[in-house]
């Protein structure tokens, strides 16, 4: 049981070029979530999705698209990267609950650069 | 919308010693839950203790508990008996709905040996 993974754990980019950040849980949880942390402040929201096919949009979305094609995986895209997206990437997942009594569990989270 | 503060950027406490993070939410929802999760430098988020609004009392979880005041909106977390291994960045999160958590901007917790 790996829990929650994110591949890569590090990237470097050049402005205006594309990537995709991959997450995937073996947990079969229903609820994903990508979150961006920068220096100095909390993690916020991109983007989540409360079931396999659905997405939508969190605090911070821009410049970003997802893709829930199967339960097990979160895709987070870069079409265009920008320097201000230079930040470190953290995916979570957890079960859905009437009232959020179950944990969000993380990923180790990907560093990445956008020179 | 949901705001967190976390007011204090940086804490230092001795080891075996007592300290108290604090956290103040804005929400106008009356059903909602508070978070405290633990960030040590390896960057894994680990929750460490979760409090339930509709619950009077107080949760706690070994040497970690919290001190909630509803009218207030505020969310303490209190560590005991401090010890090397609790040096992190602990963040307040708020369950926004969804189960999405809105986060403070973190306090950095430094153990003086």
């Amino acid at each position: 049981n790996a829990g929650v993974t994110q591949t890569p754990k590090f990237r470097v980019l050049k402005t205006g070029q594309s990537m995709t950040l991959l997450c995937a849980q073996d947990m079969n949880h229903e609820y994903m979530y990508w979150y961006r942390q920068d220096p100095g402040m909390g993690l916020r929201l991109i983007h989540y999705s409360v079931g396999e096919g659905t997405t939508a949009k969190g605090e911070v979305p821009d410049g970003y698209n997802v893709s829930r094609l199967k339960k097990q995986n979160f895709l987070l895209g870069l079409e265009s990267a920008a320097p201000s997206q230079t930040s470190v990437y953290f995916c979570a997942s957890t079960h859905p609950s009437r009232l959020a009594t179950d944990t969000q569990y993380f990923g180790p989270g990907t560093r990445l650069t956008v020179l | 919308a949901q705001t967190v503060t976390q007011s204090q950027p940086e804490m230092s406490v001795q080891e075996a010693e007592t300290v108290t993070l604090s956290c103040t939410y804005d929400t106008s929802e009356s059903d909602y839950y508070l978070f405290w999760y633990k960030q040590p430098p390896s960057r894994q988020m680990i929750l460490v203790i979760r409090q339930e609004a509709y619950k009077q009392q107080n949760a706690t979880e070994n040497r970690f508990s919290v001190n909630f005041q509803k009218a207030a909106k505020s969310f303490s977390l209190k560590i005991s008996d401090s010890q090397l291994g609790d040096a992190a960045m602990y963040f307040c999160a708020y369950n926004a709905g969804a189960q999405k958590l809105v986060f403070g901007q973190g306090t950095r917790l430094t153990i003086n040996p």
